[in-house]
């Protein structure tokens, strides 16, 4: 059974940088490209990006470029999203996502992690 | 980058049949069979519904069907339970300078 299990919630303030993780089990981890997809509160679903951690080919959508960085640790199974300066405006649910297959669907989901940006 | 166009709501009765569309252009809807559609409960992760354009993943309800015409396509719910009330989104690939994939502003579903 293809899990994902995110990292816990956080709590930081204006300016700090976060690392958020997303574990994969229960398939090869090198095959699937896994996402991340942005969910303010109240609001709908924004798809920032995606990598194929079997050679880091990453993509990300234009409205996150150069805002958040994603990366896999093929190793540990673990995919990552991370901010190196946060702001208020990054408050968020965010999903990792897996296409168990191509890279244009999301086919598995994980629990979401919260992060919450304030002073 | 603009998200693709939904219907900010729609309703339906108990064996009814509701459709939710989803408006592009010819750069993400309308020039790539690449549409998928996503149920999201509140407080839940949302779940793949539809890829593809029209084919179901596996332990969807066939209730469930998709469809596209030119830039708009469309999900088609028949025989509407209560466990459909939801929020639905649309996606699309989309290419023009580069490549991604980009959400509709979703569609709440009420089931009266």
């Amino acid at each position: 059974e293809v899990q994902l299990v995110q990292s816990g919630a956080e709590v930081k303030k204006p300016g700090e940088s976060l690392k958020i993780s997303c574990k994969g089990s229960g398939y090869s981890f090198t095959s699937y490209w896994i996402g991340w997809v942005r969910q303010m509160p109240g609001k709908g679903l924004e798809w920032m990006g995606i990598i194929y951690p079997g050679d880091s080919d990453t993509r990300y959508s234009p409205s996150f470029q150069g805002q958040v960085t994603i990366s896999a640790d093929k190793s540990i199974s673990t995919a990552y999203l991370q901010w190196s300066s946060l702001k208020a405006s990054d408050t968020a649910m965010y999903y990792c996502a897996s296409s168990g297959g191509g890279w244009l669907q999301f086919s598995y989901w994980g629990q979401g992690t919260l992060v919450t940006v304030s002073s | 980058q603009s998200a693709l166009t939904q219907p900010a709501s729609v309703s339906g009765s108990p064996g009814q049949s509701i459709t939710i569309s989803c408006t592009g252009t010819s750069s993400d809807v309308g020039g790539y069979n690449y549409v998928s559609w996503y149920q999201q409960h509140p407080g839940k992760a949302p779940k793949l519904m539809i890829y593809d354009v029209s084919n179901r993943p596996s332990g969807v309800s066939n209730r469930f069907s998709g469809s596209k015409s030119g830039n708009t396509a469309s999900l088609t719910i028949s025989g509407l339970q209560a466990e459909d009330e939801a929020d639905y989104y649309c996606s699309s690939y989309t290419s023009s300078s580069i490549s991604y994939v980009v959400f509709g502003g979703g569609t709440k579903l009420t089931v009266l």
